[in-house]
This record gives structure tokens, C-alpha cells and sequence, in this order.
């Protein structure tokens, strides 16, 4: 069936760069999406990326994306301490979505 | 983009009654969906909710725990009947345009069953 993993969690300084990477099995995704939650807070839709790219920024994020090996990737430039909170990767186009068990990020000053 | 409402935002609640959380989307929507997200975990899919018909649930759910309405294309309701300490989570709302279009998510009712 369809599975999402990502790493729980990940911890950098204030200003550097984060990566947050996930990996998919349904290669037949169009979308695949990025959501952020904040503490106490709903799902925010970061981010996406169309299936025939490989590469798509918004400033300062950028998703990467390697279809041969299902592997997605967002990369937060200059980290900030408000970045800090939960990052869920997510595909499904028939209608649910599937999400990972969503990635920690914590920011250190 | 879609704004969704969710009421209400928090709840306490003794076991073995039951809450009804509305959903409410600002423009028509094709497909909407209800979620929970249980302590420190991911979001699982409890159904799918259906105009004018019942909705189809995820497997592990049924419609007697969780009965969802679906009075058109812009509202839903789940109600999360006799309820106990385990059903504590964070019930979302979410609804899309369509297959391969973003999904919008409401803030989320956080349920706490004492």
C-alpha cells in the first residue's frame, strides 16, 4: 500500500539551512505536498511540487525531488526560530492524502 | 485558497458522551475529509464525507463510533459518540478542490476525554 516515512526529528542553529527529507512508494503522485504545524495549531500547506519536476523554490524553501528513488526533500534556508514546528510530507491524488509521521524541527538560537 | 472553519477548537468532555464538531468551508469544495491525529502522532483518515450519501470510512472506523454528515458542499460534521480517554485527539477537517489539487486544513478540535 501506500507509505510516507520521514526522520522524527531534526535540530540546527538559528541561520543555517535545514533539510528535511521523506521518501514515498506511489509513484503514480502528481502532487506531492509539504505541511507545516505549529504547537497547538492546524495543518499548513507549505509547499508542493508537480510530479514532472525536480525542483521547485519559494523563498527560502526548496523542494527537491528524485522520482527514480521516490525521495523528497525541503531545505529551509536561513532557519529562523519561528520554523520551528512539525513538517509533514504528504501525497495522494485520488483524494485522501497520505503523510508521514512528520519531521520535529527544532531551532536553536 | 480555502478557508476552513472547525468549531469548536477545544473540548473537555466526560467518557461515554458524545461531541459533534462542525466544519465549515468558505467556498464549494468537491471532497472533504475528516482526520485524526493522535499524541505525538501522524494524521490517519477517519472517512470521507460524501454530499447527500454516507460516508466511507477508513478501515478501523465505523459509523456507529463516528457518524459524519454532509449536508452539502460546504459543510460537514463529525461527531465522536461514547466516547473514552482513548478517542483524546486532534480531529481535522479538510477539504479539496479536487483529485490532484491542494488539501486545506482547519485549525483542528482538540479533544481531551476525562
Amino acid at each position: 500500500g501506500e507509505d510516507v516515512e520521514q526522520s522524527l526529528f531534526l535540530s540546527v542553529r538559528e541561520g543555517d539551512s535545514s533539510v528535511i527529507n521523506c521518501t514515498y512508494t506511489d509513484s503514480s503522485s502528481t502532487y506531492l505536498y509539504w505541511y507545516k504545524q505549529e504547537p497547538g495549531a492546524g495543518l499548513q500547506l507549505l509547499t508542493y511540487i508537480f510530479s514532472n519536476m525536480d525542483m521547485k523554490q519559494d523563498q527560502r524553501l526548496t523542494v527537491l525531488l528524485n522520482k527514480k528513488d521516490k525521495h523528497l526533500s525541503l531545505r529551509i534556508a536561513d532557519t529562523q526560530t519561528g520554523d520551528s514546528a512539525i513538517y509533514f510530507c504528504a501525497e495522494g491524488d485520488t483524494g485522501k492524502l497520505i503523510f508521514g509521521q512528520g519531521t520535529t524541527l527544532q531551532v536553536k538560537p | 485558497s480555502a478557508v476552513i472553519s472547525q468549531k469548536p477548537s477545544r473540548d473537555i468532555c466526560q467518557r461515554g458522551t458524545s461531541l459533534t464538531i462542525q466544519c465549515q468551508v468558505d467556498s464549494q469544495v468537491t471532497m472533504m475529509f475528516w482526520y485524526r491525529q493522535q499524541p505525538g502522532q501522524s494524521l490517519t483518515l477517519i472517512a470521507t464525507a460524501n454530499q447527500g450519501s454516507e460516508a466511507t470510512y477508513e478501515s478501523g472506523f465505523v459509523i456507529d463510533k463516528f457518524p459524519i454528515s454532509r449536508p452539502n458542499l460546504t459543510f460537514s460534521t463529525l461527531t465522536v459518540s461514547n466516547m473514552s480517554p482513548e478517542d483524546s485527539s486532534i480531529y481535522l477537517c479538510s477539504g479539496r478542490w479536487g483529485r490532484g489539487t491542494e488539501a486545506f486544513f482547519g485549525q483542528g478540535t482538540r479533544l481531551t476525554v476525562v
